[in-house]
């Protein structure tokens, strides 16, 4: 079975510090995972997605995600947050490079403080 | 403009009412999907749709059905509505199912509320 964890609910980080949202994955096939943003009452605008190519995956807004598969893991990172960085992560999974059956984390709700 | 479109965005209804939420696309993409979203949940996908007339269950597919008879419409249907599918519902499209372009748009949400 293919499952999508993120690890935090919540996080909370000052302007200008570091940012780390964690997302672990279960899947018996090799996945196709995406990291999507979602502003308060908008929808979805992805961020990045891993494909087999790189494990270390730049997005948009200087957001970069590494695969890991040792660890299972697509943690997305930011050097520095901004206030617009503020709103809601989904950490996003499916079976290979197909979409189709897609499985969502519970999302992490990152805050930032100035 | 490219865009995924759904309506109504907000929407009041009650139980036992059918009810249709519509979604189109205007990107000529394959890959369709509605999702609900629900607090402490995430989405949830319901139903996807990999081009037309092939559509599949998601995660929580009872209580919906979907048509997909032409490629740029995906309306998500509810025969009879219940309290537990109040949610926020969003559909997305994507180019393709397969490869570099499966990448998700999704429209701006339908806010549903089954009293």
């Amino acid at each position: 079975a293919q499952s999508v964890t993120q690890l935090d609910s919540h996080v909370s980080v000052s302007e200008g510090t570091p940012v780390l949202l964690r997302c672990n994955y279960s899947s018996s096939y090799s996945p196709s995972l995406f990291w999507y943003v979602q502003h308060p009452n908008k929808g979805l605008q992805l961020l990045l997605k891993y494909t087999s190519a790189a494990t270390l995956v730049k997005g948009i807004n200087g957001f970069e995600a590494e695969f890991k598969k040792s660890e299972t893991s697509f943690h997305l990172t930011k050097p520095s947050a901004h206030m617009s960085d503020a709103a809601e992560y989904f950490c996003v999974g499916g079976r290979g490079s197909t979409l189709g059956r897609l499985y969502f984390g519970r999302g992490t709700q990152l805050t930032v403080w100035p | 403009e490219a865009q995924v479109t759904q309506n109504p965005r907000y929407l009041i209804t009650v139980t036992g009412k059918k009810l249709t939420v519509t979604c189109s696309q205007n990107m000529n993409h394959e890959y369709m999907s509605w999702y609900r979203q629900d607090p402490g949940l995430g989405l949830r996908q319901i139903y996807y749709s990999m081009n037309v007339e092939v559509t599949d269950k998601g995660d929580v597919p009872e209580g919906y059905k979907v048509s997909r008879k032409e490629k740029r419409n995906f309306p998500l249907i509810l025969e009879s509505p219940s309290p537990n599918q109040t949610s926020l519902y969003f559909c997305a499209s994507s180019p393709s199912a397969k490869g570099a372009k499966n990448i998700q748009y999704f429209g701006a949400g339908t806010r549903l509320s089954v009293l």
